[in-house]
């Protein structure tokens, strides 16, 4: 039969209001955690990222929580634009470059 | 600079067939990384260089699977031979150890089919 592939969970929001997006992460020992936000036929694009020392960081309209107690991390998008529609990965990495994604949350925007 | 850029962009072959595909990173760029994206198994990481060297080549799914950076600009994935489950979207990622730890520049991708 055919095979099931991953099934992306899927948030949709109105264009204006705030978007989380939220990840479980595995290694309790991850030294840095990193959001990517990848358009349909690009690759992941670098979005924000956070050490694993601190519990939130702020960029351009992106906030970043990090909840090391739960393993949890959030990406927080103010005022969402048609723009931000994609799939949202969030990524662990230790020590060095290594770095593993997780399985992806795709974000509609609606108009 | 025209970022990390992969060719083919598309490549459909045959069951049994050398796959080869082509990465050359962002100038001055000293870590590489390959990567398999799949419905099934979303985005995977198959090996990454440092100054050329492999140092973690743990997720090349098997023997058929082999991976080269002769030098600083270039990099290959090699397939052979090729079979329908290999059909993916494979990235290649450059990054800087001076740059933010974990930013990963990604490029557009080749779009493989194995019939």
């Amino acid at each position: 039969g055919e095979s099931v592939g991953l099934h992306l969970p899927t948030l949709s929001v109105q264009e204006g209001d705030n978007s989380i997006i939220n990840c479980a992460y595995s290694n309790s020992a991850s030294d840095y955690f990193i959001w990517y936000k990848q358009e349909s036929g690009k690759g992941p694009q670098f979005i924000i990222d956070i050490r694993s020392n601190m519990d939130k960081r702020q960029g351009q309209r992106v906030t970043v929580l990090l909840n090391k107690t739960v393993k949890h991390l959030s990406l927080q998008i103010a005022a969402t634009q048609p723009g931000d529609s994609a799939v949202y990965f969030c990524a662990e990495g230790t020590g060095g470059f290594k770095t593993i994604f997780g399985a992806g949350t795709r974000l509609f925007v609606k108009a | 600079d025209a970022g990390v850029i992969q060719s083919p962009r598309h490549e459909v072959t045959e069951m049994g067939q050398e796959v080869t595909l082509r990465c050359k990173p962002i100038s001055g760029h000293d870590y590489l990384f390959w990567y398999r994206q799949t419905m099934m198994r979303g985005l995977e990481l198959l090996i990454y260089f440092n100054n050329n060297v492999p140092i973690d080549d743990s997720g090349m799914p098997e023997d058929r699977f082999s991976a080269k950076m002769p030098n600083a600009s270039f990099s290959t994935l090699k397939i052979q031979p090729s079979e329908p489950r290999d059909s993916a979207v494979y990235f290649c990622a450059s990054s800087a150890s001076a740059g933010r730890l974990g930013e990963q520049f990604f490029g557009p991708g080749t779009r493989l089919t194995v019939l």
